[in-house]
């Protein structure tokens, strides 16, 4: 197993651009979320999937789309970049989204730079 | 879900034990505590949890109070590559939702 995969490992933007953060996970899990980290501080949940064609908002959502047409695939869009979406953005995923001992496994993570 | 309270770092000499403590005084009954890493800005890696009984793997040992409310994670022989921020989270079956605080950075010198 690959585990959870993330593309690409570094992007720079200008603002206004648009782009598309990629990941993928090959462990036929139905949960898969979205992280951003800013510097000195911990994760905070942007946009979550409880399994596909079922998405949902987390605690910092605008700003970002995302969609989930297969079990194995859950990008995240920027539909016009800002300076404050410069961060680290951690994909995970876990078998259900129900059990409290589900563990949540994380990507390696992209590095965003918006100019 | 319960919140967590973990030393803001830590020193262990490699080869010791490397002890982190958390407290979690308002943990329920069927939340678990969870126990991740992230080593310089890579992506948190998954280390334990457990419910109520103290848990051992590859990795680590999660000590956990017979009242729970505190835990205390154990690195048996630290290395200098188990230099991280460790996350105590505590977390419930009302969905998938990790909440990480700032942790515990463990410095491991030679």
């Amino acid at each position: 197993n690959a585990g959870v995969t993330q593309t690409p490992k570094f992007q720079v933007l200008k603002t206004g651009q648009s782009m598309t953060l990629q990941c993928a996970q090959d462990m036929n899990h139905e949960y898969m979320s979205w992280y951003r980290q800013d510097p000195g501080m911990g994760l905070r949940l942007i946009h979550y999937s409880v399994g596909a064609g079922i998405t949902d908002q987390g605690e910092v959502p605008n700003g970002y789309n995302v969609s989930r047409s297969t079990t194995e695939d859950f990008p995240l869009r920027l539909l016009s970049a800002a300076p404050s979406q410069t961060s680290v953005y951690f994909c995970a995923s876990s078998k259900t989204s129900g059990r409290a001992s589900d563990t949540q496994y994380f990507g390696p993570g992209t590095r965003l730079t918006v100019l | 879900d319960a919140k967590t309270t973990q030393p803001p770092s830590m020193d262990c000499a490699e080869g010791r034990a490397a002890n982190l403590p958390c407290n979690h005084s308002t943990i329920s009954g069927n939340e678990y505590v969870y126990w991740y890493r992230q080593i310089h800005s890579q992506g948190p890696q998954y280390i334990i949890h457990g419910l109520k009984n103290n848990e051992t793997n590859e990795m680590a040992s999660l000590i956990i109070t017979e009242d729970r409310k505190s835990s205390t994670l154990i690195l048996p022989h630290a290395t200098l590559r188990d230099t991280a921020v460790y996350y105590c989270i505590v977390r419930g079956t009302h969905g998938n939702k990790l909440v990480f605080g700032a942790g515990t950075i463990l410095r491991v010198k030679s």
